[in-house]
């Protein structure tokens, strides 16, 4: 079965320096791997995700995503930081090949990012 | 803009009171809507997979008889909460993904419910 992991619960960074939040994934096959952002008292954001190509995948707000294959991980980074980032940050997982709508992602346990200015 | 709408955000009522959650899908037909719980600080737990036009397929250890699913329409799935007691109360998602889409496409989630029970 495919699982996440998320081995931060917290990271505080200072704003204007670079952040990297962690994931890690195991799944048999090639992933489909997905990051989101949620805010307080608020949905999911997609931000971006990664199929397949390039390993370095850009997404919304500046934020982008290394995938590593040898590694399992999907770590997403920022280069600078802002206090507006601050949030609730999720990494997902899909069983690859292509499946059907029907499936849903199965997430991390989120990490809590603090930008502090 | 926002693809999936959910109803209320906000909800406060008495225990054993039943509790109506809509989730609508704004601009397209969804066959399938998922719904998760969130406890405080804690990650998204899926409660269920609904499917238009059929029963619910529930995650283990949900109690379908508490959390009964309609998803009657191609744009709406309704979750209700039925004798709502104070552990129930939490954070519920909606989700769904644009038709033709397959698991490589991100889930679009509403904003949430927060269903608080006295």
């Amino acid at each position: 079965a495919q699982s996440v992991a998320q081995p931060e619960d917290q990271v505080n960074v200072a704003e204007g320096n670079p952040l990297t939040v962690k994931c890690t994934y195991s799944v048999s096959g090639n992933p489909y791997l997905f990051w989101y952002v949620q805010y307080p008292n608020r949905g999911l954001q997609f931000l971006l995700k990664y199929i397949t190509g390039d390993n370095l995948v850009k997404g919304s707000y500046g934020f982008e995503a290394e995938f590593n294959k040898s590694q399992t991980s999907f770590h997403l980074k920022k280069p600078s930081a802002l206090v507006s980032d601050s949030a609730l940050y999720f990494c997902a997982v899909s069983p690859g090949p292509f499946n059907s709508g029907n499936t849903p992602l199965v997430f991390g346990k989120g990490t809590r990012l603090s930008v502090i200015a | 803009g926002a693809v999936v709408s959910q109803h209320p955000s906000w909800v406060i009522c008495k225990s054993g009171t039943s509790v109506k959650i809509e989730c609508r899908s704004l601009d397209f037909q969804a066959t399938t809507m998922f719904w998760y719980r969130q406890f405080p600080k804690q990650s998204l737990m899926l409660m269920a997979t609904s499917n238009e036009g059929s029963k619910a397929t529930y995650e283990q250890g949900v109690e379908k008889d508490k959390f009964l699913i309609n998803h009657a329409s191609l744009t709406l799935s309704t979750l209700t909460v039925t004798s709502a007691h104070p552990e129930d109360s939490s954070f519920y998602i909606c989700s769904a993904r644009k038709p033709g889409q397959g698991s490589n496409q991100p889930q679009h989630f509403g904003d949430g419910t927060r269903l608080s029970i006295l």
